[in-house]
């Protein structure tokens, strides 16, 4: 079965610092996708990145970059000079194709990590 | 572009009773699926329909069930509830063909409370 392991539950920091979100997964699938979501106190998820499992390139967009290594089954996120507006809990996942075709239908997301960036 | 939208955002409910909760999708997508956040916990998958049909279900008991309309718009109707049914419940759309999919775009969900 799919499964999306986030260790850390809660990570504070101090505005400006760099910060790595880990992200463990499990499947048997040999195409898959990954994605994170940041979900602020308003609850919506907010889509960030999707990575398919072919393209192991590092991905850098503004302060955010992302490190998928597929060797270790991982797939981090780094906010680099965090901000205040960083705050949220942030969320893992990993997609699995459904019979219809269609892929992303079913993401299996991780428990979150709860971000707090303090000024 | 309009996003996913659902309605009502926060909603009471008595044990045992029936709830439908609402979400239109982003203009142009034709998938939605449906998701039960437990406080503190990730999204749980429960169902995603595509072309009118189911396509695919999470481990939730039948008496979770839904439908989408030739418009995309969805429902997601929950009978009997129990008080382990309390959770936010996220809808989220995208455009989907046998192909290839877009990533899914999540509305602000459903804060359902049973009581």
């Amino acid at each position: 079965a799919q499964k999306v392991t986030q260790a850390q539950t809660e990570i504070s920091v101090v505005e400006k610092e760099d910060v790595t979100l880990d992200c463990v997964y499990k499947t048997r699938d040999t195409t898959y996708y990954l994605f994170w979501y940041k979900q602020p106190p308003s609850g919506e998820l907010v889509f960030l990145i999707r990575r398919n499992s072919f393209d192991e390139q590092n991905e850098i967009s503004g302060r955010y970059s992302w490190n998928f290594q597929k060797s270790t089954s991982s797939f981090n996120f780094t906010i680099t000079a965090s901000q205040v507006v960083d705050s949220a809990v942030y969320f893992c996942a990993l997609s699995e194709v459904l019979a219809g075709g269609t892929s992303y239908g079913k993401l299996t997301f991780g428990q979150g990590t709860i971000l707090t960036v303090h000024p | 572009e309009t996003g996913v939208t659902q309605s009502p955002t926060h909603l009471i409910k008595t044990r045992g009773q029936q709830v439908t909760l609402r979400c239109s999708s982003q203009s142009g997508h034709n998938t939605v699926s449906w998701y039960q956040q437990a406080l503190g916990q990730g999204p749980q998958f429960i169902f995603q329909y595509y072309r009118e049909e189911e396509n695919g279900r999470g481990n939730f008991p039948p008496r979770f069930s839904g439908l989408q309309f030739p418009n995309y718009s969805s429902e997601l109707n929950v009978n009997a509830l129990e008080l382990d049914d309390s959770a936010l419940y996220l809808c989220a759309s995208s455009f989907g063909t046998t192909r290839i999919n877009s990533p899914l775009h999540f509305g602000n969900g459903t804060r359902l409370t049973v009581t």
